[in-house]
C-alpha cells in the first residue's frame, strides 16, 4: 500500500523567512496530494491541494510543487507570519482508493516573530 | 459553524472496559472515517465508511469497530481498551467523489488508566 515520508519534522523560521516542507510517496499510481494544516488543539485544515495532471500551483502565500518522476512534492510558504505556526501534514491518495488519505507524519513549523 | 463534530474531547476509560467515541456532520457526506493519532504520528486510517458499506484496513486490530447507523452519525468502539490505544482519535468525511477534500472533526483524546 501507499507510504508517505515528510521531513523534517520540525522547522524553525525566522518571520518574514520562507519554509520548505518536503514529502515523498510510494505508490507511484497516486494522483492526488493535499497539505493539511493543525493548530495547537485545532482540527486538521486542508490549505492546498494538487493532482498529479499539474507539476505546480499557487495560493498567495502558499504553493505546492509536484515531481511525479521522482515521486515527491512540496510545501512552500513565502513571508511566514507567526500565524503560520503550526502542524503541517501532507497526504497522498491510492489510486486504487480515491477516497483515502495515507498522511506523512507531520512538520511542526515554528516561526520566531 | 461545526461540521463535524466529535464528543467528547476528553475521554479516560479504565483498561478493559468497553469505550464509545461519536462523530456526527452536517455536511450529508457519503464517507466518513476513523483515524487514530499517537503523539508526533500521522493520522492512521482505521476505517472508513461508503454510505453503509464498511471498509476495515488490514491492520486495525479486532478490538476496534464501528457503527454508522445512518448518514449522519458513526461510532468508534473500542471492546477491550489497552494502555497502546490512547491516542486522538480524529473522525473525518468527505463526498467520496475522486480526490475530494477531507473534512475533519476535532477528536477525543483517549485516555487509558
Amino acid at each position: 500500500g501507499e507510504n508517505v515520508e515528510q521531513h523534517p519534522s520540525t522547522l524553525s523560521v525566522q518571520e518574514g523567512d520562507s519554509a520548505v516542507i518536503k514529502c515523498t510517496y510510494s505508490d507511484s499510481a497516486s494522483n492526488y496530494f493535499p497539505w493539511y494544516k493543525q493548530e495547537l488543539g485545532k482540527r486538521p485544515q486542508l490549505i492546498i491541494d494538487i493532482r498529479s495532471n499539474v507539476g505546480e500551483k499557487k495560493d498567495q502565500r502558499i504553493a505546492v510543487t509536484l515531481n511525479k518522476t521522482a515521486k515527491h512534492f512540496s510545501l512552500h510558504i513565502t513571508e511566514t507570519q507567526p500565524e503560520d505556526s503550526a502542524v503541517y501534514f501532507c497526504a497522498a491518495s491510492p489510486m486504487d482508493s480515491s477516497y483515502k488519505l495515507i498522511f506523512g507524519s507531520g512538520t511542526r513549523l515554528l516561526v520566531r516573530p | 459553524d461545526a461540521m463535524v463534530i466529535q464528543n467528547p474531547r476528553y475521554q479516560v476509560t479504565q483498561f478493559g472496559k468497553p469505550v464509545t467515541l461519536s462523530c456526527s456532520q452536517t455536511l450529508n457526506h457519503n464517507v466518513m472515517y476513523w483515524y487514530q493519532q499517537k503523539s508526533s504520528q500521522a493520522p492512521k486510517l482505521l476505517f472508513h465508511y461508503y454510505d453503509k458499506d464498511f471498509n476495515n484496513e488490514a491492520d486495525t486490530p479486532d478490538n476496534f469497530q464501528s457503527r454508522r447507523p445512518n448518514t449522519s452519525f458513526c461510532f468508534l468502539d473500542i471492546r477491550s481498551p489497552g494502555l497502546g490505544d490512547a491516542a486522538m482519535y480524529l473522525c473525518a468525511t468527505s463526498r467520496g467523489l475522486v480526490n475530494t477534500e477531507a473534512f475533519f472533526g476535532q477528536g477525543t483524546r483517549l485516555t487509558v488508566v
